[in-house]
Order: structure tokens, then C-alpha cells, then sequence
């Protein structure tokens, strides 16, 4: 099983400022990572697949790189929206996909 | 437009079976897959299994191999997810989502909030 490590667990900032968030695979994943948003009492928002493609009307501040085992979601300028649980997930072994732990943006 | 709108809530009794539907609106579910994943409360996602609508296969998570079992039925649109022998750390919120070979998933369900209590 692919075990996907988010980090940090909590990221307490700002509106206005950028937020980096990191998923690491435990082993190579590709290109085959995707970001979810997921607000409390809604399902999880797809934003970002294949590592670094905004998904349909996801605003240009979201961004996403990396490839093989370390990856990352930028979000460029906070809005008070963007307060919520990202969650990475893998589909390098479809459709057994993993997803990892959760990293909560804070408002600071 | 595409839509996957599931059941109401359940109150189950540890021991028993609980069944979510998962109806699909704006594409044949037939033509693609089905995920289903769970969030116990305050914690992650946790993926339970996938099954194709196009021909019944199947592939559960270890964890739920043995009372777990995920159904469609075409003429409804509709997907089904069963679990049998229920235990109160199952207690969680259900979710369905449209699962398109090589692409991640698009759509998802409101989720269905399953309480296991005696």
C-alpha cells in the first residue's frame, strides 16, 4: 500500500498570505497525486489532479508540483474561503487509492 | 448536469447491515466506475473499495474484505454500498464518488451519516 505523509498537520496563517502544503508517498506515485479541499459538512473538492492541473473552476491561486514521491500545494494569496482540510491522494496502484492524513489551514 | 445524491442518515445497532444508495444524474453510471469512501468522525478519508458500473468487478480494502459489498443497478442510475456485521467504529459519514479510469474524482456524493449505537 502507498502510505501518503501530509505536513504540517496544521498551517495557522494569515488572509493575504501563501500557503505551502507538502504530501511525501512512500513510494514513486508518478504524476498520479491529486489535491482535495474538503470544508466542514461538505465532501471532499477535487483541485488539483495529475500534480499540478487545476481541476474545472479552481482559482489560479491554487498550484500544485512535484512528481514521484514529494509533492506540493501552494495556495499564492489566502482568501477567507481557503480556510478548510487539504487532503493528498494517490492513484499510482488504481483503484486502490490512498489518501493522506489531512493538513487543517487556520485562520492566525 | 452530473450529480450523485445519496440516502439519509442510519442509526444501526452493532451487528447489523446498513445499505447507502448513491443515484447518479446527468451521465449513465453504467459508463464508468464507482468509489466509495468513509470519514469517521473528525478524522481522514479512508478509501473502502471501487466497483466498475460497466461490468460488476469489484475491489474492496482489506480491512473491509469479508462484509462489505458494492452493487449498481442500471435501470435506477443507481450504486449501492452494503456492510455487514456493523460495530461502533464504523460510525461515519459515507461517501460515493464518480470514478473515471485515469482521471481523479470529479464528482462526489453529500455523504451519509451512519451511526452505529446500541
Amino acid at each position: 500500500e502507498v502510505v501518503l505523509t501530509q505536513s504540517p498537520a496544521t498551517l495557522s496563517l494569515s488572509p493575504g498570505e501563501r500557503a505551502t502544503l507538502s504530501c511525501r508517498a512512500s513510494q514513486n506515485v508518478g504524476s498520479y497525486l491529486a489535491w482535495y479541499q474538503q470544508k466542514p459538512g461538505q465532501a471532499p473538492r477535487l483541485l488539483i489532479s495529475d500534480a499540478s492541473n487545476r481541476a474545472t473552476d479552481i482559482p489560479a491561486r491554487f498550484s500544485g508540483s512535484g512528481s514521484g514521491t514529494d509533492f506540493t500545494l501552494s495556495i499564492s494569496s489566502l482568501e477567507p474561503e481557503d480556510f478548510a482540510v487539504y487532503y493528498c491522494q494517490q492513484r499510482s496502484n488504481w483503484p486502490r487509492i490512498t489518501f493522506g492524513q489531512g493538513t487543517r489551514l487556520e485562520i492566525k | 448536469q452530473v450529480q450523485l445524491v445519496q440516502s439519509g442518515g442510519e442509526v444501526k445497532k452493532p451487528g447489523a447491515s446498513v445499505r447507502v444508495s448513491c443515484k447518479a444524474t446527468g451521465y449513465p453510471l453504467n459508463t464508468y466506475g464507482i468509489i466509495w469512501v468513509r470519514q469517521a468522525p473528525g478524522q481522514g478519508l479512508e478509501w473502502m473499495g471501487w466497483i466498475s458500473a460497466y461490468n460488476g468487478d469489484t475491489n474492496y480494502a482489506q480491512k473491509f474484505q469479508g462484509r462489505v459489498a458494492m452493487t449498481t443497478d442500471t435501470p435506477t442510475n443507481t450504486a449501492y454500498l452494503e456492510l455487514r456485521s456493523l460495530r461502533s467504529d464504523d460510525t461515519a459519514v459515507y461517501y460515493c464518488a464518480r470514478d473515471i479510469p485515469g482521471y481523479d474524482n470529479d464528482y462526489w456524493g453529500q455523504g451519509t451519516l451512519v451511526i452505529v449505537s446500541s
